[in-house]
């Protein structure tokens, strides 16, 4: 089925340790992104991307990392895990008619304890 | 910077009754989009409708409808005849249309459909 893809679904990291959520999309849209949502503050924008090779920052970058190689991955690196990063992250991509909006992935719970 | 709120953190309804979710946002440009995103419990995020500003017209998508007042910089969702699939957080959420596009995404306001 066309759409964003996520994984891993759950994680649970130790403090100081490294991982890399995955996204793919499948609709050879050029626009990505990564938001993460906290309780009560709904989603916030991390990482962005316009196009393969072209990233930009969003309001809470820090201790995020992100490379767009090729139109349909977008990965999402956390460098040295904290708990303040225990959140959901969502993938999203949008072809670049904007109107249609975006479609998101199914999102990853990520805990760091 | 763009801002959105939610000033409703919780709403419940009626089945088959109407309901209307608040939204205000704070922005300076002329031209931008304008979104409702339901996330039920699967987490999941669906769009469920669209306001391009220029356009005077509300936008409407069978049940759900739209009252925006851009001179007010309100957007507020109206659910008629709510069912039990409606249960869900609501995101209001602001887009400009030059530039990259990045949402700016209120607090949510989570609906609880009462049978």
């Amino acid at each position: 089925n066309a759409g964003v893809t996520q994984t891993p679904k759950f994680q649970v990291l130790k403090t100081g340790q490294s991982m890399t959520l995955q996204c793919a999309q499948d609709m050879n849209h050029e626009y990505m992104s990564w938001y993460r949502q906290d309780p009560g503050m709904g989603l916030r924008l991390i990482h962005y991307s316009v196009g393969a090779g072209i990233t930009d920052q969003g309001e809470v970058p820090n201790g995020y990392n992100v490379s767009r190689s090729t139109t349909e991955d977008f990965p999402l690196r956390l460098l040295s895990a904290a708990p303040s990063q225990t959140s959901v992250y969502f993938c999203a991509s949008s072809p670049t008619v904007w109107e249609r909006g975006y479609t998101f992935g199914s999102g990853t719970r990520l805990t760091v304890v | 910077a763009q801002t959105v709120t939610q000033s409703q953190p919780e709403m419940s309804v009626q089945e088959a009754e109407t309901v209307t979710l608040s939204c205000t946002y704070d922005t300076s440009e002329s031209d931008y989009y304008l979104f409702w995103y339901k996330q039920p419990p699967s987490r999941q995020m669906i769009l469920v409708i669209r306001q391009e500003a220029y356009k005077q017209q509300n936008a409407t998508e069978n049940r759900f409808s739209v009252n925006f007042q851009k001179a007010a910089k309100s957007f507020s969702l109206k659910i008629s005849d709510s069912q039990l699939g409606d249960a869900a957080m609501y995101f209001c959420a602001y887009s400009r249309i030059q530039g990259a596009q990045k949402l700016v995404f209120g607090q949510g306001t989570r609906l609880t459909i009462n049978p």
